[in-house]
């Protein structure tokens, strides 16, 4: 079955820069995503990556796609304070309905 | 500027009760979305529609049920809410591009406590 699995807690000192980790299951998956949630609201796309890359960059993100291991990850450059938030990776696969399938999160936070 | 708004942000009710989530998106999209998040979780979902009267369930459909009459407007239902439907309510809506790369966009979350 599908399943996205992610680490629960990062800690990071700001200034620093922060890996987040995914590993997903569904060789299937078209494209992935990493959405943030910040405190008390919904979730808002970050930036996502087409299963035929490898790495995508996007101003102070970086994400990497090792399509052999299904590992996905995100790194933020120069971290901030205002980027602790939950972050979340998502996949959406081609078969079936489209549906997103979602990690479980890992809470960001940054230390000044 | 897109917008997908839940009708509460809090909601405290009884158990048995029966509850209704609402969720309006104003961008004209095909598909809309309910999950729950809980700690540790992540997003699981509950319910998908992908057209009007359109539904299918999700991953953890039990204890729920969903209505789409209209377009714009998806609702959660719970029949008999119980203490373990205490969660945070997502509510989601994208257009329906097939294989293509659509982004989600996301409600504020509505958070339910059931006494």
């Amino acid at each position: 079955g599908e399943d996205v699995e992610q680490s629960l807690f990062l800690s990071v000192r700001e200034g620093d820069s922060s890996v987040i980790n995914c590993t997903y299951t569904d060789s299937s998956s078209t494209y992935l995503y990493w959405y943030k949630q910040e405190p008390g609201a919904g979730l808002q796309l970050l930036t996502y990556i087409f299963s035929n890359m490898d790495m995508k960059q996007d101003q102070r993100l970086t994400v990497l796609l090792n399509k052999k291991d299904k590992h996905l990850s995100l790194r933020i450059a120069d971290t901030q304070t205002g980027d602790s938030a939950i972050y979340f990776c998502a996949e959406s696969t081609s078969s079936g309905t489209y549906k997103y399938i979602f990690g479980t999160g890992t809470r960001l936070k940054v230390l000044a | 500027d897109v917008k997908v708004t839940q009708s509460s942000r809090y909601l405290v009710k009884r158990t048995g009760e029966k509850v209704f989530l609402e969720c309006v998106q104003d961008m004209d999209h095909e598909n809309m979305f309910w999950y729950r998040q809980d700690p540790g979780l992540g997003l699981r979902l509950i319910y998908f529609s992908y057209d009007v009267k359109m539904k299918e369930k999700g991953d953890i459909p039990e204890g729920y049920s969903v209505s789409r009459e209209k377009k714009e407007r998806f609702s959660l239902i719970l029949e008999s809410a119980s203490t373990n439907q205490t969660s945070m309510y997502l509510c989601a809506s994208r257009e329906n591009r097939g294989i293509g790369n659509t982004e989600a966009f996301f409600g504020q979350g509505t958070r339910l406590t059931v006494v």
